[in-house]
């Protein structure tokens, strides 16, 4: 079975700060795709960045940027130049494996980030 | 834009009552999700579909069905509400493919009482 770990309940940082939040995943499956997603206080689900277990690169989207150890099992979300908007719950999570019809992905917890200015 | 609509933002319902959420994608998107969400434990998978007709148990299915019989149309029943399935509930939808993202609706925030 999946599972999906992000330690950090809470966070707090300064705005224009760079963040990282973790994430560890679990499975024997070698091929895997990793989420981040964001809910903001609204509810929402916003996807953020997509990374396959075997792209060779980390993945990046604007000041997102996923720090993808594939030996450790942990895809970190990093964010640049933290915003206020930023503040928000952030989800990490996986879908593996890759087979037609079973695409559920799995979440971890959430870390609750806030910035402050 | 994708746009993914629930029926409901808020709901109330009475212990024993029969509960309908309803879920619509845009998009032609072949896969749908139901999802609660619940303080701490994260999203937990309740059912998904990933063609009309066609459903498949999630982490969570027990005390819910679904029906999915028009692709764009997902519905996620509580046959016989209880104070435990007070909770809010995300749907989903995706195109298939596994580096394809899942679009979210706005939630609805259910209580039982």
């Amino acid at each position: 079975a999946q599972k999906i770990t992000q330690t950090q309940p809470g966070m707090f940082v300064q705005e224009k700060e760079a963040v990282t939040l973790d994430c560890t995943y679990d499975t024997s499956d070698q091929s895997y795709g990793l989420f981040w997603y964001k809910q903001p206080s609204s509810g929402e689900m916003i996807f953020l960045i997509y990374q396959g277990s075997y792209d060779e690169q980390n993945a990046t989207e604007g000041r997102y940027s996923l720090n993808f150890q594939k030996a450790r099992k942990s895809a970190n979300l990093v964010i640049s130049a933290s915003q206020l908007g930023d503040s928000a719950m952030y989800f990490c999570a996986m879908r593996a494996p890759l087979d037609f019809g079973n695409e559920k992905l799995t979440f971890g917890t959430g870390t609750r980030l806030t910035i402050i200015p | 834009d994708v746009k993914v609509t629930q029926s409901s933002r808020y709901l109330v319902k009475r212990t024993g009552e029969k509960v309908f959420l309803e879920c619509v994608q845009d998009m032609d998107h072949e896969n749908m999700f139901w999802y609660r969400q619940d303080p701490g434990l994260g999203l937990r998978l309740i059912y998904f579909s990933y063609d009309v007709k066609m459903k498949e148990k999630g982490d969570i299915p027990e005390g819910y069905s679904v029906s999915r019989e028009k692709k764009e149309r997902f519905s996620l029943i509580l046959e016989s509400a209880s104070t435990n399935q007070t909770s809010m509930y995300l749907c989903a939808s995706s195109y298939q493919g596994f580096s394809y993202e899942q679009y979210f609706g706005p939630g609805t925030r259910l209580t039982v009482t």
